[in-house]
């Protein structure tokens, strides 16, 4: 089956860092494009990153030069290091595939809650 | 930027009758669209791509068309399961910059 699980978030201070993981199973990372979504509270989807399957990366400007996407082939997982945060990042984070490399996304984990909060 | 505008904010609908949910983006998008449903607590889902294929399992009741700028989702015979807040998305930034509507919500 495939699936992908995120974990890693919480509770953390503005200025604080946080990294979010996103365990896949039923397929391997490396050969899709992966991407983070994110949404606040009460608010609409907001596309955060990709990851190509050439390592190749982009992000919203919102989040560029704080935020690194990056993955273990061997672990099978997605990662989201997240830096310099603040209380607009607050957030349920989803990782979701991109299985045909064309930009939509197929397949989303069930998120994880990012609180930043002093 | 690419700006999608959806409309209606809301649409009440009765079940067994037919939604048709619009999409407007600021600048071509040529047919690189996805529609995605997400229901309270849920990831979301998604329902079409390329603006108009249906993707794996999704009812043929849910039809997605349009080009450009202009983009529909019509859910015909809506069942119960249905209620939920529809976004689209466009992916034919480049480089990426993946943008996403503000959703409309279907409600009874």
């Amino acid at each position: 089956e495939v699936q992908l699980v995120e974990s890693g978030g919480g509770l953390v201070q503005p200025g604080g860092s946080l990294r979010l993981s996103c365990a896949a199973s039923g397929f391997t990372v490396d050969n899709n494009y992966m991407n983070w979504v994110r949404q606040a509270p009460g608010k609409g989807l907001e596309w955060v990153s990709v990851l190509y399957s050439d390592g190749t990366t982009y992000y919203a400007d919102s989040v560029k030069g704080r935020f690194t996407i990056s993955r273990d082939n061997f672990k099978n997982t997605l990662y989201l290091e997240m830096n310099s945060l603040r209380p607009e990042d607050t957030a349920v984070f989803y990782c979701a595939r991109d299985n045909d490399w064309a930009g939509y996304m197929d397949v989303w984990g069930t998120g994880t809650t990012v609180i930043v909060s002093s | 930027e690419i700006v999608l505008t959806q409309s209606p904010a809301t649409l009440s609908v009765s079940p067994g009758e037919r939604a048709t949910l619009s999409c407007r983006a600021s600048q071509s998008v040529n047919s690189n669209l996805a529609w995605y449903q997400q229901k309270p607590g849920q990831a979301p889902r998604l329902l079409i791509y390329g603006a108009s294929i249906r993707a794996t399992g999704i009812p043929a009741r849910f039809s997605g068309s349009g080009s450009g700028t202009e983009f529909t989702l019509t859910i015909n015979i809506l069942q119960s399961e249905d209620f939920a807040v529809y976004y689209c998305q466009q992916y034919n930034h480049w480089p990426p910059m993946y943008t996403f509507g503000q959703g409309t919500k279907l409600e009874i």
